[in-house]
């Protein structure tokens, strides 16, 4: 069954905590990203990373760390400096030697209060 | 960076029409994608056009681009109840590496 799990699907924490979501895929996808959407909106780039061991900063990564230490994994840590951290978070692949298109995974729905 | 806007925000309509979504970008690109999205759930690929492409079919989905008014539509015929969910165009840059760009989006609902 390949593609690109997320978990949690729902995730509550308190304030001041720092919180780390999963995102696993077996698609063999070099390039894996992390999305942010608020409601109504689009999506905007945390973070992404085109090959093991490399990650770049997106539009808002501030308040966000990420690493890449193997292929398939790509988790997100939401720190406590994130100042605004309650969203749903998308995290996607793809293969961009081959194709622009992005596989995503079913989110995560983090609340902090 | 924002580079796509959908337009309209929102659009209702009855099912067995069509329904007709527009995106406005800024910036050249490489290629132009629609997504779609279920209420709570990720995007889903729905069909890319290349910027020497103008327009290009899949099943009940027609895109068209037309690159000198940075603009794209994506049109959906015979539309279903099935059809709701919000619907994004995303643009890759040339030499993005494969990043994309996502508007905000249309969210379309299908009554039946």
């Amino acid at each position: 069954d390949g593609g690109i799990t997320q978990s949690p699907k729902y995730l509550f924490r308190k304030e001041g905590q720092n919180v780390t979501l999963s995102c696993e895929q077996n698609l063999n996808h070099d390039a894996m990203y992390w999305y942010r959407q608020d409601p109504g909106q689009g999506l905007r780039l945390i973070y992404y990373s085109q090959i093991v061991n490399d990650f770049q900063k997106g539009d808002i990564a501030e308040g966000y760390s990420v690493s890449r230490e193997k292929k398939e994994s790509f988790p997100l840590t939401v720190t406590s400096a994130q100042k605004n951290p309650t969203a749903f978070y998308l995290c996607a692949s793809s293969m961009p030697s081959l194709s622009y298109e992005q596989y995503f995974g079913p989110g995560t729905r983090l609340t902090v209060t | 960076s924002q580079q796509g806007e959908e337009d309209p925000q929102a659009l209702s309509i009855q099912e067995g029409e069509n329904a007709t979504m527009n995106c406005s970008y800024k910036t050249s690109i490489n290629n132009l994608q629609w997504y779609r999205q279920n209420s709570g759930r990720g995007l889903v690929h729905l069909i890319l056009i290349r910027s020497n492409e103008r327009e290009k079919h899949s099943g009940r989905l027609r895109v068209t681009l037309d690159t000198s008014k940075k603009s794209s539509s994506l049109l959906i015929t015979a539309s279903r109840a099935a059809d709701t969910a919000s619907y994004f165009c995303a643009t890759a840059e040339g030499g993005s590496q494969g990043n994309l760009i996502f508007g905000k989006g249309t969210k379309l609902s299908v009554k039946p």
